[in-house]
């Protein structure tokens, strides 16, 4: 079965500084999506950032990038010049392109944005 | 602009007595699904639909039950709350098979029980 796990449950930044959140999965397919999803505290998930793992390059989206490492089963998101409004609980997700209708996602990591 | 659309977004029910949660959505996707979060862990997945096809995750208990009238719709039956079923309820959609893979959010139901 798949799993996603990030193993910070809480990580902090000053703002206008580059914070990176962890992330490790674990599949035996070898093609899939990885997604990073962020929830302020107002609830509503959104997309940060997509990465299909048949792509070599890393996504990025403005200010937001990821660091995709297949052999490793990692999936980092680079945060960089960070903002208030950054603040978020941020999750982790995979989803198999065989199975494509089901995500996975990990415990998430509670970012914190000091001014 | 609201795409998937979740309603209400507050419910308080007594201990014992069905609530049904409604989620809509004008994205015309294939897949919805319907999860329970609890305060700050990751959303659990409790059962989705790929069109009409139900699929149920095997730890959801059976005090949970799902309907899809159509596309739009989808509702979450909740037969007999306990303390326990108190939690953020989240729909979400996606279209699978086509380029986006991504899922889109509802704002959520925080369900309370009394």
């Amino acid at each position: 079965a798949q799993t996603v796990t990030q193993s910070q449950p809480e990580m902090s930044v000053q703002e206008a500084e580059t914070v990176t959140l962890s992330c490790t999965y674990d599949t035996s397919e070898s093609d899939y999506y990885l997604f990073w999803y962020k929830q302020p505290p107002s609830r509503q998930m959104i997309l940060v950032i997509r990465q299909e793992a048949y792509k070599q390059q890393n996504a990025t989206e403005n200010r937001f990038s990821v660091n995709f490492q297949k052999a490793a089963k990692s999936f980092s998101l680079k945060i960089s010049d960070s903002q208030l409004g950054d603040a978020a609980m941020y999750f982790c997700a995979y989803r198999a392109s065989y199975n494509t209708d089901k995500l996975i996602f990990g415990t998430g990591t509670r970012l914190q944005v000091f001014p | 602009d609201a795409m998937v659309i979740q309603n209400p977004r507050y419910q308080v029910t007594q201990f014992g007595k069905p609530v049904t949660l409604s989620c809509s959505q004008t994205l015309n996707h294939n897949v919805m699904y319907w999860y329970q979060q609890k305060s700050s862990q990751a959303p659990k997945l409790l059962f989705h639909y790929y069109d009409k096809d139900f699929n149920n995750e095997a730890d959801t208990p059976d005090n949970f039950q799902s309907r899809r009238p159509n596309t739009s719709f989808c509702f979450l039956d909740i037969r007999s709350p306990g303390l326990g079923d108190a939690a953020m309820y989240l729909c979400a959609t996606s279209r699978v098979g086509g380029a986006n893979t991504e899922a889109f959010f509802g704002q959520g139901t925080r369900l309370t029980v009394v």
